[in-house]
């Protein structure tokens, strides 16, 4: 397809489990954010990669949390150890380049932890 | 720390009328972007304000980044059952220039038929 894609779209797992997230960002784009939309929190940032590096991993919460990107396409979004606050809509945007700032958003995963 | 405040959070309003939502911040941005989001969807870029001053127009839609590219708005003309959703505003430009965004804490908005 030619817009972002996040799989999977819904993921319900139990407190204390590892879970891995997957976005696959517009072609050619080479920046990819994530960001975390809960209620009452709005939409935060996560981190941001260009290319496979990532220069901003300011607005990650804990250590649980990690991402990776390789090839300079997908990304995953590793959380250990879930924990019940880290229920959310975790989503992924890319941009052709970061000056650009025009980003293009996923439907987005919606995490649930039991 | 970059903080955008929008306005009003939740509006609730019959066919026909008209709206504004502001977005307002204490910083200066680079650039401000407004989306729209449907339940169970990303957000949706509508515009994208660069100029201080700058009025975008998006059929109904207009949109204005102040001259100081401190604050901005969303005036809907006439709103439609079919512009209901929930409305962002997005601030670019923060420290490092990553580009990542900051954004307000939305408007959700009902249009009654």
């Amino acid at each position: 397809g030619a817009g972002v894609s996040q799989s999977p779209s819904n993921k319900v797992t139990e407190k204390g489990k590892d879970v891995e997230l997957r976005c696959d960002p517009i072609s050619g784009h080479t920046a990819l954010y994530w960001y975390r939309q809960s209620l009452g929190q709005g939409l935060e940032f996560l981190i941001y990669f260009q290319g496979n590096s990532a220069p901003d991993k300011s607005g990650l919460p804990s250590d649980r949390f990690s991402a990776e990107r390789t090839g300079g396409s997908v990304s995953t979004l590793t959380i250990q150890r879930t924990q019940q606050e880290d229920s959310a809509v975790y989503l992924c945007a890319s941009s052709l380049e970061r000056q650009g700032h025009e980003q293009y958003f996923g439907p987005g995963t919606r995490l649930t932890v039991t | 720390t970059q903080l955008l405040e929008q306005s009003p959070q939740f509006l609730s309003i019959q066919e026909g009328e008209n709206l504004t939502v502001y977005c307002n911040s204490s910083s200066v941005f680079s650039s401000l972007q407004w989306y729209r989001q449907e339940p169970g969807e990303g957000p949706v870029l509508l515009v994208t304000v660069v100029t201080g001053g700058e009025v975008k127009k998006l059929k109904r839609l207009t949109f204005q980044f102040g001259d100081a590219r401190k604050d901005s708005s969303l005036h809907i003309t006439a709103a439609q059952p079919g512009d209901t959703g929930l409305y962002l505003c997005a601030g670019a430009g923060g420290s490092g220039n990553t580009g990542k965004l900051i954004f307000g804490q939305g408007t959700t908005l009902q249009v009654k038929p």
